[in-house]
């Protein structure tokens, strides 16, 4: 069981938006530490999509954005499209565990 | 260009060894924290270890891996001892997005990915 709890899955049509949770405790995202979130594709190594809960790396449109409230953060996307199909990982730090921790990940589908 | 390059994955006995190692270009590398994350066959991705300027370890490996670094070679380690069954992983090497070497470690974004190395752990 992963420390940082996300959705198994979430799906929406292309255009659509959708969001995506990551639900963490006081020990992580109610902390206070940061919260990123990372695209994975399959074959593929992990993608940074969003880091310190809000802001994009460069490259990464604007379509994706990052909020963090209390326990919890989420990951929105915008004009959804068939290549954002793919799983969604968000990681923050634990100070119980002192380490790194990542959510179980949701796999987005796009109909 | 930054690149991360993983290598030394294979098949392994259970209770066996195994030295991954991780070849970083494109940047200071001695500047940086690096890190190993895994993900097991159809699991989420596992933060395993860190070492900026001290090691830290997931529960599931202390004391029985170990991260180290050469900044001569711009080479980042990971030795795995009395290596299980659930260790099977692909093993990804990642580099903190902001730079710095301090003895505290509160964790960070990881900007930068090697494409991995599979480690097999099976009789």
């Amino acid at each position: 069981q992963s420390v940082l709890t996300q959705p198994p899955s979430v799906s929406g049509a292309p255009g659509q938006r959708v969001t995506l949770s990551c639900t963490g405790r006081s020990s992580n995202i109610g902390a206070g530490y940061t919260v990123s979130w990372y695209q994975h594709l399959p074959g593929s190594a992990p993608k940074l999509l969003i880091y310190s809960n809000n802001e994009r790396p460069s490259g990464v449109p604007d379509r994706f954005s990052g909020s963090k409230s209390g326990t919890s953060a989420s990951l929105a996307i915008t004009g959804l499209r068939a290549e954002d199909e793919a799983d969604y990982y968000c990681q923050s730090y634990d100070e119980g565990l002192s380490g790194s921790v990542f959510g179980g990940g949701t796999k987005l589908t796009v109909l | 260009e930054m690149q991360l390059v993983e290598s030394g994955g294979g098949l392994v006995l259970p209770g066996g060894s195994l030295r991954l190692s991780c070849a970083a270009s494109g940047f200071t590398f001695s500047t940086y924290a690096m890190n190993w994350v895994r993900q097991a066959p159809g699991k989420g991705l596992e933060w395993v270890s860190v070492i900026s300027g001290s090691t830290f370890y997931a529960d599931s490996v202390r004391g029985r891996f170990t991260i180290s670094r050469d900044n001569s070679k711009n080479t980042l380690y990971l030795q795995m001892n009395s290596l299980r069954d659930e260790d099977t992983a692909i093993y990804y090497c990642t580099k903190d997005k902001k730079p710095g070497i301090s003895a505290y470690w509160y964790g960070d974004a990881f900007d930068l990915w090697g494409q991995g190395t599979l480690v097999t752990v099976s009789s």
